[in-house]
């Protein structure tokens, strides 16, 4: 089983519609960061949380919302999804014991807006 | 804040010959260094990391990259590559005590056989 997981994998939706992407890990790290990949532009950096009760914006966090619910369970939202959003997301761990900021990947869910 | 930049968007290269992807980073101090790769349809998955000391790093599948302070860079080499390699390549940097990975665009790799 993966130690990160992401849910769903694939989403397709309309504009206007929210959705959440869900990840959990079962890595016992503490920190966790949504990010989003576009072609040509790598990685972005939407969200990150170091503990539960911290939660701090990235580079490009407008249009959408985290909640940490648990040490293991970091959801990302999208209150009104429109189609500049479509993208593939990733949800990420780190453990703050190496102190490297080391990435350790989900899968991914791709999202389509209509 | 530390940034990124991979010259190469797309690289093509003959099964079995050499490879070597670019990455340039900006950061005033020693940062650290991650190259990670992503196979189609899969998560990024960690090749090789540099922290400190041996500027040569080796890392999995045959990988591996020289840091070079004076040219601000963290080229990954493999001397043979193989289908399999096909993939897209990431090149990150981070900044000690700041948790947070910047990404370079990423460059594609193609291998023909």
């Amino acid at each position: 089983d993966a130690d990160v997981t992401q849910t769903p994998r694939n989403r397709i939706t309309k504009t206007g519609k929210r959705i959440m992407l869900e990840c959990s890990q079962t890595k016992g790290h503490d920190r966790m960061y949504w990010y989003r990949q576009d072609p040509g532009l790598g990685l972005r950096l939407i969200y990150y949380s170091f503990d539960v009760k911290d939660i701090n914006k990235g580079e490009i966090s407008d249009g959408y919302s985290v909640s940490r619910q648990a040490q293991a369970k970091f959801s990302l939202s999208l209150e009104s999804a429109i189609p500049n959003q479509t993208a593939l997301y990733f949800c990420a761990t780190s453990d703050l014991r190496t102190g490297t900021g080391e990435l350790f990947f989900g899968e991914g869910s791709r999202l389509t807006v209509l | 804040a530390q940034s990124v930049t991979q010259p190469d968007i797309h690289i093509t290269v003959s099964e079995g010959a050499s490879l070597e992807l670019r990455c340039n980073y900006s950061y005033g101090a020693t940062p650290y260094l991650f190259w990670y790769v992503q196979s189609p349809g899969q998560g990024l998955q960690l090749l090789l990391k540099y922290f400190s000391g041996d500027t040569l790093v080796q890392g999995i599948k045959g990988f591996e990259a020289e840091f070079k302070r004076s040219q601000s860079s963290f080229n990954l080499r493999k001397p043979s590559v193989h289908w399999s390699d096909a993939a897209e390549y990431f090149c990150a940097v981070g900044r000690p005590g700041d948790y947070k990975l910047s990404f370079g665009a990423g460059t594609t790799v193609t291998v023909r056989a």
